[in-house]
């Protein structure tokens, strides 16, 4: 079975600029959860989604923005970025999204704003 | 706000040596986990503890958790060069709170 998926792999954009992120989670995961790894912390939390839900925000600017599909996959969305949003963005999936439930990762998007 | 904390940062040893990471966080939780991490890559899980005095252990990792404590380590056995990589613990508690990282690097 296929893993959590994301795409891109790497992306460069400018500073002002929007990106779209994207994941697929394993399947039958129903919650997926966005991560910001900048170089040399641990991740940070930014959403948690399940059944097309928000449930869950971390401490992010309104910049930063997630939606779930149907299929379960997910997209992050950056509005005016900013030299500091430069990291490795991760995604989770998990069955139900409760706290017992393990997140498995994807293997991140790295993004850097020049 | 729940913080997790891990020391060292850093921790350079030799091959066959033996060391322990430690995770202490701030607010009570019942589940934790370790994670690896090699440069540029995602995140592995290794272990998850779901109750105080659980012990794992997998290869030359060892993992436990005191909840009354709150804290977790990860010891390390006879250390090879291929357990190189960073390591995360990771608390529970509405969702995951990671700890700074601890970077291991194992020598000759």
């Amino acid at each position: 079975d296929a893993g959590v998926t994301q795409s891109p792999t790497h992306l460069i954009k400018t500073r002002g600029q929007h990106v779209t992120l994207r994941c697929s989670p394993i399947s039958g995961h129903k919650s997926v959860s966005w991560y910001q790894q900048v170089l040399g912390q641990g991740p940070q939390f930014i959403f948690q989604y399940y059944e097309k839900e928000e449930r869950g925000r971390g401490n992010f600017p309104d910049r930063f923005s997630a939606r779930q599909f149907p299929n379960y996959s997910s997209e992050l969305n950056v509005n005016a970025l900013l030299l500091g949003d430069s990291a490795l963005y991760l995604c989770a999936s998990s069955l139900l999204g409760g706290e017992t439930d393990t997140q498995y990762f994807g293997p991140g998007t790295r993004l850097t704003v020049l | 706000e729940l913080k997790v904390e891990q020391n060292p940062l850093f921790l350079s040893m030799q091959e066959g040596k033996n060391y322990t990471i430690y995770c202490n966080y701030s607010t009570t939780s019942d589940r934790l986990y370790w994670y690896r991490q090699d440069p540029g890559k995602s995140l592995e899980s290794l272990f998850v503890l779901l109750s105080n005095g659980a012990v794992k252990q997998e290869g030359r990792l060892m993992a436990s958790l005191d909840t009354k404590a709150r804290l977790s380590t990860l010891h390390i056995t006879a250390a090879v060069h291929d357990l190189s990589a960073t390591y995360f613990c990771a608390v529970v508690r509405g969702k995951l709170t990671f700890g700074q990282g601890t970077i291991l690097t194992v020598h000759p």
